[in-house]
């Protein structure tokens, strides 16, 4: 089946330590997209990704890394310049702009 | 800037009960809008969308109609269960942008 895979589903990391977020499709998408949720809020953009070896800051970059080798992959990085970062993270993928975005299933990061 | 919003949450209704959850736009161009659905501790799943004016999306006996008149993309659904407690997403997207724009996200509980 078709879809984005997140991994892991939850990640526990000792305060100032790097750690990075897995995200895959396998639906030969060219967006990709990272996305921060906190309880009870909506989502806000991290970074995102249009093709291959190219992204952008979204509205909450500040303290995230990405990179884009590859299509099928958009590994997120939550440095420890974070100043929060225990959260619900979400991966997106679309396949032309105008539709929609299918999700992952999450990653809950836990900063202890 | 293209903005969405949606009515303040949470909503709490009755089993059975008649459910509307308000959407408008803001956007310059002709965008397709989408509402998706998240459940506890999961990603969003597209729940339906319309493409253009007049169109009616539909899904799990909820419905949706681009209102182009009033910018609006209000969801509906005749008689809610308590499986569909859930946080619901109303977005839009069009070929001019490079991202999904989500609204704020309404949570609502069904209860018996």
């Amino acid at each position: 089946d078709g879809g984005i895979t997140q991994s892991p589903k939850y990640l526990f990391r000792k305060e100032g330590q790097n750690v990075t977020l897995s995200c895959e499709q396998n639906l030969n998408h060219d967006a990709m997209y990272w996305y921060r949720q906190d309880p009870g809020q909506g989502l806000r953009l991290i970074y995102y990704s249009q093709i291959v070896n190219d992204f952008q800051k979204g509205d909450i970059a500040e303290g995230y890394s990405v990179s884009r080798e590859k299509k099928e992959s958009f590994p997120l990085t939550v440095t420890s310049a974070q100043k929060n970062p225990t959260a619900f993270y979400l991966c997106a993928s679309s396949s032309v702009r105008g539709t929609e975005a299918f999700f992952g299933q999450g990653t809950r990061l836990t900063v202890v | 800037g293209d903005s969405v919003t949606q009515m303040e949450g949470p909503v709490t209704l009755s089993e059975e009960a008649f459910l509307t959850i308000n959407c408008t736009y803001t956007a310059t161009g002709y965008p397709s809008l989408f509402w998706y659905v998240q459940y506890p501790g999961e990603g969003l799943q597209l729940l339906l969308k319309a493409t253009k004016a007049d169109d009616k999306g539909s899904n799990k006996g909820f419905e949706a109609t681009y209102r182009k008149e009033t910018t609006s993309f209000h969801l509906e659904k005749g008689s809610v269960q308590v499986s569909d407690s859930a946080v619901y997403f109303c977005a839009l997207s069009a070929t001019s942008y490079d991202k999904v724009i989500f609204g704020p996200g309404t949570s609502l509980s069904v209860i018996p």
